[in-house]
């Protein structure tokens, strides 16, 4: 069964205390690992798309990498405006031809203090 | 601002009874999703519709339906609701069908079911 994974549940960080998140998936193939941002009381907000192993991406204090079996969202001295929950998602192979056919994880919800 | 707008914002019910989510895309967008999401599921993909044709289904009760009229705004429909249907519930749309693409997503309708 595909399945997505994500750790921790909840981060708590100093503003400027570099930390990663997890994205563990199992998927009868890859043809995408999606990075949103999920901010409270607002709908998840598009950040990265990452296609094979060894790929990375970067935006501002983000950056996703991918590997076979996960992914990593690295947060460098982040701010509390970064404050939000991180959600995974993948598309398999056998995805049915629907971009919105996606495996998402339940999310890591990042705090970040002043 | 994603540009997809879901109506209502809030929405208090009892079981047994019928309602109705509203969904505009983007402007120029032809596909619109629905997610469910849930405190213990995650986010999780309902169907698809495509130029007004529904295009993929995903983990959708039988008990749901959804429709996207031609001038492209979609309605999900939700009847005999159940307590264990409380949840928030999203729209998003993208320019393409199929192959991977961002999605942009709405605020959420929040459905209360007493």
């Amino acid at each position: 069964e595909d399945q997505v994974t994500q750790s921790p549940e909840a981060l708590r960080l100093q503003e400027g205390e570099s930390s990663s998140l997890n994205c563990s998936y199992t998927v009868s193939g890859l043809r995408g690992l999606f990075w949103y941002r999920q901010d409270p009381g607002k709908g998840p907000e598009f950040l990265f798309t990452l296609y094979s192993a060894g790929e990375e991406k970067e935006k501002e204090r983000l950056k996703a990498t991918l590997t076979k079996k996960e992914s990593f969202l690295h947060i460098t001295a982040p701010k509390p405006e970064d404050s939000a929950t991180y959600l995974c998602a993948v598309q398999a192979l056998n995805y049915g031809g629907s971009q919105g056919n996606l495996i998402f994880g339940k999310g890591t919800k990042l705090s970040v203090k002043p | 601002d994603s540009g997809v707008t879901q109506t209502p914002k809030h929405l208090i019910t009892a079981t047994g009874q019928r309602v109705t989510l509203r969904c505009s895309p983007r402007s120029g967008d032809l596909s619109v999703y629905w997610y469910q999401q849930s405190l213990d599921q995650g986010l999780q993909f309902l169907i698809h519709y495509y130029n007004g044709e529904e295009r993929a289904k995903g983990n959708i009760l039988e008990r749901f339906s959804a429709q996207q009229f031609p001038d492209l705004h979609s309605e999900l429909n939700l009847s005999s609701l159940e307590l264990g249907d409380s949840a928030l519930y999203f729209c998003a749309s993208s320019a393409g069908t199929s192959g991977v693409g961002e999605l942009f997503f709405g605020e959420g309708s929040r459905l209360t079911v007493l």
